[in-house]
């Protein structure tokens, strides 16, 4: 299983909008509506805040959203502020209650 | 509140072996499918392996089968991976995660532990 590709980085400024994309195949993003996103702080564990393709778990700003389109899936963050400044990791379930993951996008806050 | 707690990385030599365990708390440990996943320097996450809830069935990633073996004690809330055979590419912070949906998406993550492989 190959791993989602994600955009190294990505940046905006205070206020701003991000849109993070991750592209897989039809083997999984392009298959099911399971795809996730994870926020990841240095030295921290990663912390759910998109599952579902556009759901939030409780407690995450609604600042955050995701969608997908064929193969690709997006995490679109408004309203940019200091503290969203970290790495940003996509998942997808890949069948056989296996997923795959993206190789991280750093997102640097101006 | 729902917490894992990841112990056993250290420095071994190629070839060895160690133990990671992930002890959870604050919910019904029996009740989910639990998984393994890396993350080597500067690298993104990388999926290892997976349980389901009564450790009847078990996956791995073609690049850990064989070497890696992922088990579950739910008496003792515990999860654990053994591994073998250690090379210098199996270096990496891991992370046990609960799965929600079986393997849909993951929540919560522990703060993993660090396993360096290098003579």
């Amino acid at each position: 299983q190959s791993a989602l590709t994600q955009p190294r980085s990505v940046s905006g400024s205070p206020g701003q909008s991000v849109t993070i994309s991750c592209t897989g195949t039809s083997s999984d993003v392009g298959a099911y509506d399971s795809v996730s996103w994870y926020q990841q702080h240095p030295g921290k564990a990663p912390k759910v805040m998109i599952y579902d393709v556009n759901k939030r778990p409780s407690g995450v700003p609604d600042r955050f959203s995701g969608s997908k389109s064929g193969n690709t899936a997006s995490l679109t963050i408004s309203g940019l502020q200091a503290e969203d400044e970290a790495d940003y990791h996509c998942c997808s379930y890949a069948g056989s209650y296996t997923p795959v993951f993206g190789g991280g996008t750093k997102l640097t806050v101006l | 509140e729902v917490q894992l707690v990841e112990s056993g990385g250290d420095l071994v030599q190629p070839g060895g072996s160690l133990r990671l365990s992930c002890a959870a708390t604050g919910l019904t440990f029996s009740s989910y499918w639990m998984h393994w996943v890396r993350q080597a320097p500067g690298k993104g996450l990388v999926w290892v392996s997976r349980i389901n809830s009564d450790g009847s069935t078990t996956s791995y990633a073609d690049s850990v089968k064989g070497r890696f073996t992922i088990t579950r004690d739910n008496a003792k809330n515990t999860l654990y991976l053994q591994m073998n055979s250690l090379r210098a590419d199996d270096t990496a912070v891991y992370y046990c995660a609960r799965a929600l949906k079986f393997a849909r998406w993951f929540d919560p993550w522990g703060q993993g532990t660090l396993v360096t492989v290098s003579s």
